[in-house]
């Protein structure tokens, strides 16, 4: 299994422009997560989905908009990208209950200039 | 106010200490925590939950709860260098258990 896959790890992006942030799990997981990662700021959720077309908003989805068409893919997607979006963003998932792990992809480090 | 909040570090210490981390939540909702860690450049993996009030271990690391103060605490016995990592304490938010809450993280580092 490959787990949880995130493209591209590396992004830079001009102010206005637009683009997608690629997430993928083959772990048949119903929930999926994306989180952006600040210093001083921790984890913060954007968006997250309990499953195929079930979406919904976390703390900080000004910005920011997700579609979950499979189970498999949660893309992100920035609209007009802001210095202020610079960040690491990771995308996760589990399975639903309780004590149940959620793991995380490797991240894609976006700078927004 | 985030509803996790982590002591904010960062921690260096000598190979062989104790390390002590912390956390205290607000939502008297949350019912059980997790301990995550994560390497540099790299995604946070689980490092262990626990559900109740009292202390859990798993080998060096024990996790203890204390809901009446709604404080949470992770010790490292014996630590070595590839502790070094940053830890992050996290909870879902009480019923809705798809929506994890997370602390800042401390960064520990385990001096040889």
């Amino acid at each position: 299994n490959a787990g949880v896959t995130q493209t591209p790890k590396f992004q830079v992006l001009k102010t206005g422009q637009s683009m997608t942030l690629q997430c993928a799990q083959d772990m048949n997981h119903e929930y999926m997560s994306w989180y952006r990662q600040d210093p001083g700021m921790g984890l913060r959720l954007i968006h997250y989905s309990v499953g195929a077309g079930i979406t919904d908003q976390g703390e900080v989805p000004n910005g920011y908009n997700v579609s979950r068409s499979t189970t498999e893919d949660f893309p992100l997607r920035l609209l007009s990208a802001a210095p202020s979006q610079t960040s690491v963003y990771f995308c996760a998932s589990r399975t639903g209950g309780p004590y149940n792990e959620q793991f995380f992809g490797p991240g894609t480090r976006l700078t927004v200039l | 106010q985030k509803e996790v909040e982590q002591d904010p570090g960062p921690l260096s210490v000598p190979e062989g200490a104790i390390v002590s981390l912390n956390c205290t939540y607000s939502n008297s909702a949350f019912q059980y925590f997790m301990w995550y860690r994560q390497y540099s450049r790299k995604g946070p993996e689980l490092l262990m939950y626990t559900y109740s009030s009292g202390n859990k271990e798993d080998g060096r690391f024990t996790a203890q709860v204390d809901k009446s103060s709604k404080y949470i605490s992770l010790f490292i016995r014996d630590s070595q260098p590839s502790d070094s990592a940053t830890y992050l304490c996290g909870s879902p938010e009480g019923s809705n258990d798809y929506k994890l809450s997370f602390g800042a993280g401390t960064t520990v580092t385990v001096r040889a």
